[in-house]
């Protein structure tokens, strides 16, 4: 079966540090995979996808990256982060084609 | 521009309520709509839609969808305070999902 993991839970880091991270997937080839960032009480907003290693499209300019280094595991990074880069942060996956999608556990980042 | 959007944007109701969440969307090469449950972390997949007219339904939890005017409801009968949480509208294309804002719901005794 397929699983997606997802990493760290929490993490609270200072302005200016970097960032990263980390989701991979089991159990399953060449899916898709996301990153959503979603604001206290509010919807999921897109942030990267890719359908493919190296391939990677961005929805909105903003102070994060995305990687995808092998089939299965996608990174979010930062340089250097900002204040406002303070949220909760969901990796998923679906299998190609687009039918079903898994979310990891998500990652509650804090920049203080 | 490709939207998804929900109303009412919070809810609150009485156990034993019936509630009744919408989801319109303007999206390019629609290929499903998807309804998801957010309590406290990563959002709990409910129903997958795909055809219009046919109504889903999982317990208390029924959804149906209508293409013709793009849009679905997701309701919830006899709430209980278990059911409090942002239930979370998606729109798949091939490539992404995308979300609605969501509609808080809050269930008290």
């Amino acid at each position: 079966s397929q699983t997606i993991h997802q990493w760290p839970a929490t993490l609270v880091q200072p302005v200016g540090s970097p960032l990263s991270l980390e989701c991979t997937v089991e159990g399953t080839s060449n899916p898709n995979l996301y990153w959503y960032r979603q604001a206290a009480g509010r919807g999921l907003q897109l942030l990267f996808y890719s359908v493919g290693i190296g391939q990677i499209s961005s929805e909105v300019p903003q102070n994060l990256s995305a990687s995808r280094p092998q089939d299965r595991q996608f990174i979010l990074s930062s340089k250097k982060l900002l204040l406002s880069d303070s949220s909760f942060y969901l990796c998923a996956w679906s299998p190609a084609g687009g039918a079903g999608y898994t979310f990891g556990s998500g990652t509650r980042l804090t920049v203080v | 521009e490709d939207k998804v959007v929900q109303s009412p944007l919070s809810l609150v109701v009485h156990e034993g309520d019936t509630v009744t969440l919408n989801c319109s969307y303007e999206v390019t090469n629609f290929r499903s709509l998807l309804w998801y449950k957010q309590e406290k972390k990563a959002p709990t997949f409910l129903f997958m839609l795909t055809s219009s007219g046919i109504e889903k339904k999982s317990g208390r939890l029924s959804s149906i969808l209508d293409k013709k005017e793009l849009s679905s409801i997701l309701n919830i009968t006899a709430t209980q305070t278990g059911d409090s949480a942002i239930y979370l509208c998606a729109v798949g294309r091939s490539d992404k999902l995308i979300f609605g804002t969501g509609t808080r719901l809050q269930v008290f005794p």
